[in-house]
């Protein structure tokens, strides 16, 4: 049974670099597709990208310049970093997988404040 | 605004069927057979019901049921059940350049 996991701070102050990270238990991160997605308060689901298992990345063209995602299979670890943050990045931030549209598996969520 | 266009809200009766749609463009849902509904209910992660617009995952009861026609694909719900009362929401794939579009969610309730 996969599971996923995020941590990371849950304060980010506005123009700093949010980061977050997801760990993949219980199944391999081979040949999969490893996404963020996020939903701000009150509101629908935002998909923020994704990586393949290979390192090649896709991004919301909305958030394309301001977003990372990256993949450590050695950790089973894919992380995030989203940078210049505003108020409009506050939201609840999923790790999901394995392919571009089927999530199977999803992380509890992790709600990120921006805030100072 | 999102890339999909689906209805706030929908509603039924115990044991009745509804349907919500999902409106998009030949540029994603109309062009790809990777359509995806996701139950969310409140405070919890989504949880996939209906993949590649007409197959369900192990465990989804067949209350559940996609479609497609055109650039509009379809969940229809039926035998409404009071733990159906949830946020719906659809996604497709759209192409390299922006791969993954989520419809707006509708809100399903059960009267």
């Amino acid at each position: 049974q996969v599971q996923l996991q995020e941590s990371g701070p849950g304060l980010v102050k506005p123009s700093e670099t949010l980061s977050l990270t997801c760990t993949v238990s219980g199944g391999s991160m081979n040949n999969y597709y490893w996404s963020w997605i996020r939903q701000p308060p009150g509101k629908g689901l935002e998909w923020v990208g994704y990586i393949y298992y290979s390192g090649s990345a896709s991004y919301n063209p909305s958030l394309k310049s301001r977003v990372t995602i990256s993949l450590d299979t050695s950790k089973k670890q894919f992380s995030l970093r989203l940078s210049s943050v505003t108020a409009a990045d506050t939201a609840v931030y999923y790790c999901a997988g394995p392919y571009r549209v089927t999530q199977y598996y999803w992380g509890q969520g992790t709600l990120v404040t921006v805030s100072s | 605004q999102s890339a999909l266009t689906q209805p706030p809200s929908a509603s039924g009766s115990p044991g009745q069927s509804v349907t919500i749609s999902c409106t998009g463009t030949s540029s994603d849902v109309g062009g790809y057979n990777y359509v995806s509904w996701y139950q969310q209910h409140p405070g919890k992660a989504p949880k996939l019901m209906i993949y590649e617009v007409t197959k369900r995952p192990s465990g989804v009861p067949d209350r559940f049921s996609g479609s497609k026609s055109g650039n509009t694909a379809s969940l229809t719900v039926s035998g409404l059940q009071a733990d159906d009362e949830a946020d719906y929401y659809c996604v497709s794939f759209a192409g390299d350049n922006n791969p993954v579009v989520f419809g707006g969610g509708t809100k399903l309730t059960v009267l």
